[in-house]
């Protein structure tokens, strides 16, 4: 069964520095989304994609986040700078054109993001 | 703004009884719910869907109830097994094409053996 699948698992890093949050969506999928899960929390829409352009997002997805879908494959998450509160998972999802108004989108495993 | 809740943080049943998750929203425009549920260290996984103009809907095992009066969703599992055990959220999906999903806090089941 196609997968959406994510890396790094688990990425470190230090207040300030970028970090990139890769994902491979299922290859026939035309919608990409990115979310964010701070722990003991519920998932937080980030922003979603199509047609590569950003289709909507979230007041999180400010001028320190962007997304690019450089190849045709790869869906990139990117923070500029990232802050403590940044520590998270982050799942990719991603989604064929809507059957019949249905939305079945299809989750990554996630990467866990810590911010020192 | 637009949320989506869940009435109880947790749920523990025996193994074979019946489940009862329930999820409380308050746009009353919302079109569109997904049932998701998230096991330990993975992504949520779509378990069953409804549109806002049923008011329920049955897969395998699992039945999603939707009470547009009093804003209520609920997730029925029958028989309910160990691996049922994981997070259970609802969400409610954006009427437009990006169809971006709007989760709730979830419920934690605990199925004891």
């Amino acid at each position: 069964e196609p997968e959406v699948t994510q890396t790094p698992s688990h990425q470190v890093t230090q207040m300030g520095q970028e970090v990139i949050l890769r994902c491979v969506p299922i290859s026939n999928h035309l919608y990409f989304y990115w979310y964010r899960q701070i722990l003991g929390q519920k998932v937080e829409f980030l922003v979603s994609f199509y047609n590569n352009e950003i289709s909507e997002k979230s007041e999180i997805f400010d001028d320190q986040f962007s997304v690019e879908r450089p190849d045709g494959s790869n869906f990139t998450l990117k923070i500029r700078s990232t802050k403590l509160e940044d520590s998270a998972m982050y799942f990719c999802a991603s989604q064929s054109l809507p059957g019949q108004g249905r939305y079945e989108q299809y989750f990554g495993p996630g990467t866990r993001l810590t911010v020192t | 703004g637009e949320s989506v809740g869940l009435h109880l943080p947790t749920l523990s049943v025996q193994e074979g009884d019946n489940s009862i998750i329930n999820c409380a929203y308050s746009n009353s425009a919302s079109d569109y719910f997904i049932w998701y549920k998230q096991e330990s260290g993975k992504g949520p996984q779509f378990i069953i869907d409804i549109r806002s103009n049923m008011d329920k809907r049955q897969g395998q095992r699992v039945t999603v109830l939707l009470n547009k009066t009093v804003k209520h969703l609920s997730l029925q599992i029958a028989a309910t097994q160990p691996g049922d055990s994981a997070v259970y959220f609802c969400a409610e999906i954006s009427n437009t094409n990006a169809g971006k999903s709007t989760f709730g806090d979830g419920t934690t089941l605990t199925v004891k053996p």
